[in-house]
């Protein structure tokens, strides 16, 4: 069976860094890149950028750029989203995706990883 | 602008028919580029409801409907039920972003 699984909740304070997790079963991993969407409390979606398992290729969205790291190890099937300092700001609800191409849609969807930055 | 709009929130009585646009332009919607619904449950990680603009995966009820023209699409809900109320997102591509584009989303409310 295709899944998605995130690491869990994280709390952390301002200023610490953060790395979470998103792991492939049932499908072939370096195949399809893997897309990581925000939401904010009480807010909508926003994508924040893809990375390739295949190649390591990354691709974020202007608003994200910068601000966030993405990567994935093939050899365990697991891409990454990272935070060297985080804000309060970053309090949020992450997912990871799977997403093949332009016209495609997010067909599988992990099941989010809850992220509390607080002093 | 690189925006997808939808309206903030819709409702209707249990087995009505509701409709929730999304209006793009012409780096979007109107570049041929398709629209995909997803439906997002509290508490639960967004669902796929509608892809490539009006093809519904396996599982999902009929009464679930899209549409898109010009650089506007739309879903259709039909025989409302309790269990449809969520929050629903658009979703297309952008040649401007070069990156994937949500709408702000909709909250449906079954009366």
């Amino acid at each position: 069976e295709m899944q998605l699984v995130q690491s869990g909740a994280e709390v952390k304070k301002p200023g610490e860094s953060l790395k979470i997790s998103c792991k492939g079963f049932g499908y072939s991993f370096i195949s399809y890149w893997i897309g990581w969407v925000r939401q904010m409390p009480g807010k909508g979606l926003e994508w924040m950028g893809i990375t390739y398992p295949g190649d390591s290729d990354t691709r974020y969205s202007p608003s994200f750029q910068g601000q966030v790291t993405m990567s994935a190890d093939k050899s365990i099937s697991t891409a990454y989203l990272q935070w060297s300092s985080l804000k309060a700001s970053d309090t949020a609800m992450y997912y990871c995706v799977r997403w093949s191409a332009q016209n495609n849609p997010c067909d599988y969807w992990g099941q989010g990883t809850l992220v509390t930055v607080s002093s | 602008q690189s925006v997808l709009t939808q309206p903030p929130s819709v409702s209707g009585a249990p087995g009505q028919r509701v409709t929730i646009s999304c209006t793009g332009s012409s780096s979007n919607i109107g570049a041929g580029y398709d629209v995909h619904w997803y439906q997002h449950l509290p508490r639960t990680a967004p669902k796929l409801l509608i892809y490539g603009n009006s093809n519904r995966p396996s599982g999902v009820p009929d009464r679930f409907s899209g549409s898109k023209s010009g650089t506007s699409a739309s879903l259709a809900i039909t025989g409302l039920q309790a269990e449809d109320e969520a929050d629903y997102y658009c979703q297309s591509y952008d040649s401007s972003l070069s990156g994937v584009l949500f709408g702000g989303g909709t909250k449906l409310t079954v009366l």
